[in-house]
């Protein structure tokens, strides 16, 4: 079966600081690995995705996220975070089921 | 474009009613989901549907029920609601299960507390 740990539950930061989110997984086989986020009030929304290919993934807003398969992780990182970025972030990781497996979740809060 | 909207989006319910909450989507998706959303706990599959006619259990999904009888609808039920059923639900559509340029639309979501 597949699964997502997210370790950081709650993430405080000044405005541009720099950002990591932990995200590791835990399936043998090829996944698919999303990054979703979800500002106060409003639905998830796509920030990123894996499928194959270059492990280093760009998204929207400045985020990127690197696949490290030996280390089965997907770590979500921006250089310099804006209070804009305040938000709850989720990992995602798609085995071989037909569906999504979320983490947790990470609140981001910006500090002005 | 709509996208996806649930219905109702607020809803206060004792323990032992039923209700009905609707998605609707207007991508012509195959792929419908029912999550549900818990502080420290991220999304949940609750049901999910992989095309008009079929449903699937996921991950939680006891006390509820799901039906697809049209493609564009997937309805979630609870048959005698209780207070551990107090959350946020969020649908979710795909037009595939797998496809890079398939990710997954989430409705705003529906509150639903039981009292």
């Amino acid at each position: 079966a597949q699964s997502v740990s997210q370790h950081n539950h709650h993430v405080i930061l000044s405005e541009a600081a720099s950002l990591e989110l932990g995200c590791n997984y835990s399936y043998g086989g090829t996944v698919n690995l999303f990054w979703y986020v979800q500002y106060p009030g409003q639905h998830l929304q796509l920030l990123l995705k894996y499928f194959s290919g270059d492990p280093l993934v760009k998204g929207i807003k400045g985020f990127e996220a690197e696949f490290i398969k030996s280390k089965f992780s997907f770590n979500l990182r921006k250089p310099s975070v804006q209070w804009s970025d305040t938000a709850e972030y989720f990992c995602a990781v798609k085995g071989s089921a037909r569906q999504l497996t979320f983490g947790s979740g990470t609140q981001l809060t910006v500090l002005p | 474009n709509a996208g996806v909207t649930q219905t109702p989006k607020f809803r206060v319910l004792k323990t032992g009613q039923s209700m009905t909450l609707l998605c609707a989507q207007d991508m012509n998706h195959e792929y419908m989901y029912w999550y549900r959303q818990d502080p420290g706990m991220g999304l949940r599959l609750i049901h999910y549907s992989v095309g008009e006619g079929t449903t699937a259990k996921g991950e939680v999904p006891d006390g509820y029920n799901v039906s697809r009888l049209k493609k564009q609808n997937f309805l979630l039920g609870l048959e005698s609601a209780a207070p551990s059923q107090t959350s946020v639900y969020f649908c979710a559509s795909s037009y595939a299960a797998s496809s890079y340029n398939s990710p997954l639309h989430f409705g705003n979501g529906t509150r639903l507390t039981v009292t």
